[in-house]
C-alpha cells in the first residue's frame, strides 16, 4: 500500500536558518503531493502542492519540488522565522485509492529568536 | 465564508456511553473524511464518504459509526466499543480532483 516516510523531528532552528524537512514516499500509481502544516490545537492547513513529477509547489516562502526518480518531496524555506512553529506532515493522494489520503507522522518545527 | 465546522472543540466522555462529533461543511464538495490524530503520530483514517447515503471503513473504524444523509453533514459516533477513544478527532473535505483537503479545527475527545 502507499505510505509517506517523514524525517524524524523534533527540529530546532535559530530565526532565519535553513529549513529542510526530507519527505519520501511509496505509492503504486502516479500520486498528488501535499505539505500541511498544524498549529497548537489547530486542524491541519494545506501549505503546498504538487500534481505530476517535477513540478514545484511554493507558499509563504516554502518550496518542495515533487522528484519522480528519488520519490521524493523535501519542504524548503531559506529563512525561517518564529511564526513557522508548528508541524508539518507531508501527504500523497492516489486517484486509485478514492482519493484517499495517506499522511507522514509529522515532524515538530520550533524557530527560535 | 466557505469552511468546515467541528463540534463541540471539547468533549468527555464517560466509560461506557456513546458519543456524537458534528462534522458541516459549507464547501459544497462531494467527499468527507475523519481522522483520528494522537500525540505525536500521524492521522489515521477512520471513514470517508465520497457521496450522501454513501460510506466506507477506513483503517480504524471499530468502534465507530457514521452517516451521510446530506452533503453537507458527516457525523462520527464514537461507540463504547472503542476501546481507547482518547484523541483528537478531525473532519475533513476534498473536492473533485487532487488538490488536497480541507480541514476543520478538531475535536479533542476524553474519556472521564
Amino acid at each position: 500500500g502507499d505510505s509517506v516516510t517523514q524525517m524524524e523531528g523534533p527540529v530546532t532552528l535559530s530565526e532565519e536558518a535553513f529549513l529542510t524537512i526530507n519527505c519520501t514516499y511509496t505509492a503504486t500509481g502516479y500520486p498528488s503531493l501535499f505539505w500541511y502544516v498544524q498549529y497548537p490545537g489547530e486542524g491541519l492547513q494545506l501549505l503546498l502542492k504538487a500534481t505530476k513529477a517535477d513540478d514545484k509547489g511554493s507558499n509563504k516562502g516554502f518550496e518542495a519540488t515533487y522528484r519522480k526518480e528519488t520519490t521524493s518531496f523535501h519542504l524548503e524555506k531559506g529563512s525561517v522565522q518564529v511564526s513557522d512553529s508548528a508541524v508539518y506532515f507531508c501527504a500523497l493522494s492516489d486517484q486509485g485509492n478514492a482519493g484517499k489520503s495517506t499522511f507522514g507522522d509529522g515532524t515538530t518545527l520550533t524557530v527560535k529568536p | 465564508d466557505g469552511g468546515i465546522t467541528q463540534s463541540p472543540k471539547y468533549l468527555f466522555r464517560k466509560e461506557g456511553q456513546n458519543v456524537t462529533l458534528s462534522c458541516e461543511q459549507n464547501l459544497n464538495h462531494d467527499a468527507m473524511y475523519w481522522y483520528r490524530q494522537d500525540p505525536g503520530q500521524g492521522l489515521r483514517l477512520i471513514y470517508y464518504s465520497q457521496i450522501v447515503n454513501d460510506f466506507q471503513k477506513g483503517d480504524i473504524a471499530e468502534g465507530y459509526s457514521v452517516s451521510r444523509e446530506k452533503k453537507e453533514s458527516f457525523p462520527l459516533t464514537v461507540t463504547s466499543a472503542q476501546k481507547n477513544p482518547t484523541a483528537f478527532y478531525l473532519c475533513a473535505t476534498r473536492d473533485r480532483g487532487l488538490y488536497g483537503y480541507t480541514f476543520g479545527s478538531g475535536t479533542r475527545l476524553t474519556v472521564v
